[in-house]
């Protein structure tokens, strides 16, 4: 089965740091482009970074840029987020998403919570 | 970086069909047929519906279409459900150096 499954969410305070994995199964992972997309309580969906099948390039949104650092490990098939620096805004459900394709994004997680609060 | 532009909400009866927008740049939805789009249900992860403007992934059901028109972006969901009744978004490709892909506000669609 194809799955995506992350962990490594939890309650930290502003300015700390938590990292998130992902771990990849059933399908080829070195073959995809992976992307972390996230989700603050009511809100809608925001891309937050992507990175290339073999790891050679990585781009973010602004609101993370410097903060965050999206890496893989394909002989593990893991996908991890490291962020520093976290604000309130930062709250969110964290997705591990696959790029199947066309810029589409066809397999999700189940998702990570984050929670900035002091 | 805005978001791409949605209705927040649109409803409609059992049988009937609706259309959701998804109004974006040429800088995005208009430069490039990279328009997808994503059901959530509560609680649930998104899932593809469309992806590259109007094709559907298998196991899709064909009550669920795509086009685009300039910088618009609209699916129709034609036949409506009431399993239908969910969170729709609507992401694009973007040529930019700091985004890749850049997502729709969302649109809450209910079946009356």
């Amino acid at each position: 089965e194809v799955q995506l499954v992350e962990s490594g969410g939890g309650l930290v305070q502003p300015g700390g740091s938590l990292r998130l994995s992902c771990a990849a199964s059933g399908f080829t992972f070195s073959s995809y482009w992976m992307h972390w997309v996230r989700q603050a309580p009511g809100k809608g969906l925001v891309w937050v970074s992507r990175i290339k099948n073999d790891g050679s390039s990585t781009i973010y949104a602004d609101s993370v840029k410097g903060r965050f650092t999206i890496s893989r490990d394909n002989a593990k098939n893991t996908l991890s987020l490291q962020m520093n620096s976290l604000r309130d805004e930062d709250t969110a459900l964290y997705y591990c998403v696959r790029n199947w394709g066309h810029h589409a994004f066809d397999i999700w997680g189940q998702g990570t919570v984050v929670t900035v609060s002091s | 970086q805005s978001a791409l532009t949605q209705p927040a909400s649109v409803s409609g009866s059992p049988g009937q069909s609706i259309t959701i927008s998804c109004t974006g740049t040429s800088s995005d939805v208009g430069g490039y047929n990279y328009v997808s789009w994503y059901q959530q249900y509560p609680g649930k992860a998104p899932k593809l519906m469309i992806y590259a403007v109007s094709y559907r992934p298998s196991g899709v059901s064909n009550r669920f279409s795509g086009s685009k028109s300039g910088n618009t972006a609209s699916l129709t969901i034609s036949g409506l459900q009431a399993e239908d009744e969910a969170d729709y978004y609507c992401t694009s490709y973007i040529s930019s150096s700091t985004l890749d892909v850049v997502f729709g506000g969302g649109t809450k669609l209910t079946v009356l």
